[in-house]
């Protein structure tokens, strides 16, 4: 166990509908990276977070927007969910003090947008 | 051409073989590198790291970073079926966070 840990575990929803997912990083961890992973595929980069502010960000469109809070726990939100978005959606970690880039992920959130 | 390229799989070896599992990469930028381990349904798990080049070893895992040929490898002994999983190969790079992923190689140890 990483001690990451996101809600819900699974959910469903249609096709227009907007979806708010919660992560809770390792206790230390001060910044925090959200991925998509498609069935069969490898995760991809959405956003990342430090500081309370968004520092990074990978091929998605603006409809997809996050926050994170003073206790380092962020959210990840989607609007106008399309088919596509069903996925694994993970969170990861880290400590910006470590030398190191190593960023723990928690268990995941599966999305079905129908 | 993808960044990082890996062989789904599914790779199916005998209880107690030695697994070797791969991943080229085109970006000469990246410095960082990374095996995960996720089982179905899971998050996935971090297993090794690596900076730069050479060989790093853990109990019956080596990871291997030849950067001159952009190849990295993870190497499991005795392999259990406990391995069975999917391994993600991941990069990165100086000034980001940002991982990039591999597709994942399906393992099924075979008791």
């Amino acid at each position: 166990e990483t001690g990451v840990t996101q809600s819900p575990t699974h959910l469903i929803k249609t096709r227009g509908q907007q979806v708010t997912l919660r992560c809770s990083s390792q206790s230390g961890h001060n910044t925090v990276s959200w991925y998509q992973q498609a069935l069969g595929q490898g995760p991809q980069f959405i956003f990342q977070y430090y500081r309370e502010e968004e520092n990074g960000r990978g091929n998605f469109p603006p409809r997809f927007s996050g926050l994170q809070f003073p206790n380092y726990s962020s959210e990840l939100n989607v609007n106008a969910l399309e088919l596509d978005d069903s996925a694994l959606y993970l969170c990861a970690s880290r400590s910006h003090r470590d030398k190191t880039y190593e960023q723990y992920f928690g268990p995941g959130t599966r999305l079905t947008v129908t | 051409q993808k960044e990082v390229e890996q062989d789904p799989g599914p790779l199916s070896v005998p209880e107690g073989a030695i697994v070797s599992l791969n991943c080229t990469y085109s970006n000469s930028a990246f410095q960082y590198f990374m095996w995960y381990r996720q089982y179905s349904r899971k998050g996935p798990e971090l297993l090794m790291y690596t900076y730069s080049s050479g060989n790093k070893e853990d109990g019956r895992f080596t990871a291997q970073v030849d950067k001159s040929s952009k190849y990295i490898s993870l190497f499991i002994r005795d392999s259990q079926p406990s391995d069975s999983a999917t391994y993600l190969c991941a990069m990165s790079w100086a000034g980001t966070y940002k991982y990039i992923f591999g597709t994942g190689t399906r393992l099924k140890v075979l008791a």
